[in-house]
């Protein structure tokens, strides 16, 4: 039973870019949330995503955006890189908005360097 | 302004001690908990939740408490072994904002031989 899986695992940008993330969810999940982990702290949210809709934000700029495709797997973008966003970026999944409180379930995030 | 990285909190036991880690949570409405372990180089990954209405929960060798008076949240580790050695992040959920999670800034726990 395949877990959440991120990718790609290392991506080297610099300032002014764009970048795209890509995260599948486990098996048997339909939410997809979205965090940034500086080194050194703890993950911060940035959205979340459930039938391919935004359904809770963070305090993130709108140069994060993201995107959820039917299969539930979702892409985070970030356009005009700022050294500020590197970053460890990990993706959760977890069921269903309306199921009581479950766990999410994380995958091992891309680490993004901006020069 | 240049960014900092915090130093985390460190908690050091000898192999076969145990370790109690503590979290002090901020909101009074959040309604879920949750620890996550996080080693290097890897993604948090769940060991044990507990819901507001209860105050305790035992899983495999940890046990979680939970204290609503002074919003403060422990795990507790039984027989630390090596492999226990990791980050520890308690993560906090209000009710209604679905499945927004808010992290601590993590203990980061040390098991010596």
């Amino acid at each position: 039973d395949a877990g959440v899986t991120q990718s790609p695992t290392h991506l080297i940008k610099t300032r002014g870019q764009q970048v795209t993330l890509r995260c599948s969810p486990k098996s048997g999940h339909d939410t997809v949330s979205w965090y940034q982990q500086a080194l050194g702290q703890g993950p911060q949210f940035i959205f979340q995503y459930y039938e391919e809709e935004e359904r809770q934000r963070g305090n993130f700029p709108d140069r994060f955006s993201g995107h959820q495709f039917p299969n539930y797997s979702s892409e985070l973008n970030v356009n005009a890189l700022l050294l500020g966003d590197s970053a460890l970026y990990l993706c959760a999944s977890s069921s269903g908005l309306g199921v009581s409180n479950q766990p999410q379930h994380f995958g091992d995030g891309t680490r993004l360097s901006i020069l | 302004g240049e960014s900092v990285g915090l130093h985390l909190p460190t908690l050091s036991v000898q192999e076969g001690d145990n370790s109690i880690i503590n979290c002090a949570y901020s909101n009074s409405a959040s309604d879920y908990f949750i620890w996550y372990k996080q080693e290097s180089g890897k993604g948090p990954q769940f060991i044990i939740d507990i819901r507001s209405n209860m105050d305790k929960r035992q899983g495999q060798r940890v046990t979680v408490l939970l204290n609503k008076t002074v919003k403060h949240l422990s795990l507790q580790i039984a027989a630390t072994q090596p492999g226990d050695s990791a980050v520890y992040f308690c993560a906090e959920k209000t009710s209604g904002s679905a499945r927004q999670l808010t992290f601590g800034s993590g203990t980061q726990l040390t098991v010596l031989p």
